[in-house]
């Protein structure tokens, strides 16, 4: 069965520190990945998501993830954290469901930014 | 534009009550979702619908029942509540399948209680 793993529930970073959280899927067929994030009391927003095509997928604000198919990866990364980055992040992957198709979310990460 | 618009945002309910949440999208999308967000369990599929007049279930479709009689508008019933449907409700649509990669928009979500 086609599904995603978040590692760590929780992760804290400094101000202007690198953030990396990590997705890991298991999927038979090539998959469609997706990155969502969730603001407090807001309901979920796309970050980006990849669909076959470049492995580096850049998304908004200054996010990107880079799909591995050898280490079935698909690893969340910002190069410099900013406190509005504050929030919980959740990785998708796209699965088969009678003729048509629906997420599977991560269990979420939620990124702490420490001034 | 409101995009996916959820009502109540907030309800408590005594165990064995009803209740109804109200989906409206207006952005013509076919597909519409229900989700549960419960703390380290991520956001798991009640129901699902893939057009006007048609419903499927979920992960976790006990206890709950859904109608879409009109194409913007998804519905979440609970016959009769339990305490263990106390979590925050999310719905969600998406464009048809032909065009792909099934972006959701979430709506901001409703805080049930079942006392």
């Amino acid at each position: 069965a086609q599904s995603v793993t978040q590692l760590g529930s929780h992760v804290s970073v400094s101000e202007g520190a690198l953030v990396l959280l990590r997705c890991n899927y298991s999927s038979s067929v090539p998959p469609y990945l997706f990155w969502y994030v969730q603001y407090p009391n807001q309901g979920l927003q796309l970050l980006l998501k990849y669909t076959s095509a470049a492995t580096l997928v850049k998304g908004i604000n200054g996010f990107e993830a880079e799909f591995k198919k050898s280490e079935t990866s698909f690893h969340l990364t910002k190069p410099s954290a900013h406190m509005s980055d504050a929030a919980e992040y959740f990785c998708a992957v796209r699965v088969r469901m009678d003729s048509s198709y629906k997420l599977i979310f991560g269990s979420g990460t939620r990124l702490l930014v420490r001034p | 534009n409101a995009g996916v618009t959820q009502t109540p945002k907030f309800r408590v309910l005594k165990t064995g009550q009803s209740m109804t949440l109200l989906c409206a999208q207006d952005m013509n999308h076919e597909y519409m979702y229900w989700y549960r967000q419960d703390p380290g369990m991520g956001l798991r599929l009640i129901h699902y619908s893939v057009g006007e007049g048609t419903t499927a279930k979920g992960e976790v479709p006990d206890g709950y029942n859904v109608s879409r009689l009109k194409k913007q508008n998804f519905l979440l019933g609970l016959e009769s509540a339990a305490p263990s449907q106390t979590s925050v409700y999310f719905c969600a649509s998406s464009r048809d399948r032909a065009s792909g990669a099934n972006v959701l928009t979430f709506g901001a979500g409703s805080r049930l209680t079942v006392l």
